[in-house]
């Protein structure tokens, strides 16, 4: 079965750059969840859909920051403008209610 | 809003010893869920504890869930280089959102 898809798998682009993340959940999945892993922050969760709607984006660092679910199958995460301390390691991760599946990432680096 | 603890922060040990990372919730916890990140990878899910006082173990790992469930534990016995990687304890307070720990980074030299 194929897990939880990301892409790109790296990005790196200059300040002020939109940037756009995307995810393809497991099959059957209905909770969606996007997280950021730095150093100094650990594992914080950005935002959390449930069926497709946004339950919780109390997470979301500010404006420039938006998630969208348009479909069970595809989320994204945009950044706009993209600032430097964005850099970060983006995980999206789906589940059922239960364990959370997590994809391999997106290494975002903004020069 | 809830705060996950997570002690230690790093563990150097020699292959072959024992290793134990601690879990504190600022909250009563619905159940508590572990993780295991290896250098570069993404966090895989380990196992999930439910009843007050549980026990389970897989294998070399033990994980128990405190009686007042706030508090967990991950034992691992005679810890190998294969064990190596970022342990995450993560809380899930009955709204289907995990709070995580910082991680406990664990080196085991050989």
């Amino acid at each position: 079965d194929a897990g939880v898809i990301q892409s790109p798998r790296h990005e790196v682009t200059e300040m002020g750059q939109e940037v756009t993340l995307r995810c393809k959940p497991i099959s059957g999945h209905n909770s969606l969840f996007w997280y950021r892993q730095t150093m100094m922050r650990g594992l914080e969760l950005l935002i959390y859909f449930n069926n497709n709607v946004p339950i919780d984006d109390s997470g979301m660092p500010e404006d420039r920051f938006s998630a969208k679910m348009p479909n069970a199958s595809f989320s994204t995460l945009k950044i706009q403008p993209s600032e430097p301390r964005d850099s970060a390691v983006y995980f999206c991760a789906s589940s059922r209610g239960g364990p959370q599946h997590f994809g391999d990432g997106t290494r975002l680096s903004i020069l | 809003g809830q705060q996950v603890m997570q002690i230690p922060q790093y563990q150097h040990v020699q292959e072959g010893e024992d290793f134990t990372t601690y879990c504190n919730s600022s909250t009563t916890l619905s159940n508590i869920q572990w993780y295991k990140q290896r250098p570069g990878g993404h966090p895989v899910f380990l196992i999930q504890l439910v009843k007050s006082g549980e026990v389970k173990k897989q294998k070399r790992l033990t994980f128990q869930f405190g009686e007042a469930k706030k508090n967990s534990s991950l034992h691992i016995t005679a810890t190998q280089t294969t064990d190596v990687g970022t342990y995450f304890c993560a809380g899930d307070n009955a709204g289907n959102m995990l709070t995580f720990g910082g991680g406990t980074r664990l080196m085991v030299k050989p």
